[in-house]
C-alpha cells in the first residue's frame, strides 16, 4: 500500500523562487491537510481540504496556496519562497470523520537560501 | 480554541524502565485524542487514539494512554521501554465538528542503554 506519497523528499530553493510540493493518496480519503514542522513548535496546520474543490486555511497559511482538483492530489504551492519557510512539510489524509486518525507522508525537507 | 501542551520537551530513560509522557489539552467539548510517534526522518505513525468509551486505551508497540477528563490529560505510558522506542512523540486533539487537528510541541525520548 502506497498510502500518502510526497515528492520531492528534499529541495533547496533560493529566496523568491516558487515551487510546488506534491502530495498524493490512494486511500480515497476526502480529508487532506498540509502541516509544517519546526523545532519546538510541533506540527502547524497550513491548509486543509474536506473534498475535491473545497479548501480552507489553517493556522499558518500566509505564503502558501493549495488547490484540490481530485480526491487523490493536494499540492502545496510556495508563491515566493522566503527563508522563514525553511521547514519540514507533511501531508496527511483521513476519512471524513474527525475521530479517524490521519495518515502521514514521509515529509519534504525544504531549505530556502 | 483547542490547544495541547506537552510539558516535557526532552525525556531520557534507561532501557527497561517505565515511561510516562504527559499531555494536557484544552477544549470545551469531548475531545478526540491521539498519540503519534515520529522516528528520525520519517512521517508520523499513530500509536493510539481515544474518542469515547473506556478511558484506558491500548495502542501499538506496548503503549497505553489514559484519558482523565477531570485533569484534561491524556498521558502516554509504557511499562518497559526498548531502545527502539527512541523517537519524538506528539499528542494531538480534535473534536466533533472541528476539521482541524491541533498538535502539541512534541516530546523527544532518548533511551540510555
Amino acid at each position: 500500500n502506497a498510502g500518502v506519497t510526497q515528492t520531492p523528499k528534499f529541495q533547496v530553493l533560493k529566496t523568491g523562487q516558487s515551487m510546488t510540493l506534491q502530495c498524493a493518496q490512494d486511500m480515497n480519503h476526502e480529508y487532506m491537510s498540509w502541516y509544517r514542522q519546526d523545532p519546538g513548535m510541533g506540527l502547524r496546520l497550513i491548509h486543509y481540504s474536506v473534498g475535491a474543490g473545497i479548501t480552507d486555511q489553517g493556522e499558518v497559511p500566509n505564503g502558501y496556496n493549495v488547490s484540490r482538483s481530485t480526491t487523490e492530489d493536494f499540492p502545496l504551492r510556495l508563491l515566493s519562497a522566503a527563508p522563514s519557510q525553511t521547514s519540514v512539510y507533511f501531508c496527511a489524509s483521513r476519512p471524513p470523520e474527525p475521530n479517524q486518525p490521519q495518515h502521514f507522508g514521509d515529509g519534504t525537507r525544504l531549505s530556502i537560501l | 480554541a483547542q490547544s495541547v501542551t506537552q510539558p516535557d520537551i526532552h525525556i531520557t530513560v534507561s532501557e527497561g524502565a517505565s515511561l510516562e509522557l504527559r499531555c494536557n489539552y484544552s477544549y470545551g467539548a469531548t475531545p478526540y485524542l491521539f498519540w503519534y510517534v515520529q522516528s528520525p526522518g520519517q512521517g508520523l505513525q499513530l500509536l493510539l487514539k481515544y474518542f469515547s468509551g473506556d478511558t484506558l486505551v491500548q495502542g501499538i508497540k506496548g503503549f497505553e494512554a489514559e484519558f482523565k477528563r477531570s485533569q484534561s490529560s491524556f498521558n502516554l505510558r509504557k511499562p518497559s521501554v526498548h531502545w527502539s522506542d527512541a523517537a519524538e512523540y506528539f499528542c494531538a486533539v480534535g473534536a466533533v465538528g472541528a476539521q482541524k487537528l491541533v498538535f502539541g510541541q512534541g516530546t523527544r525520548l532518548t533511551i540510555n542503554p
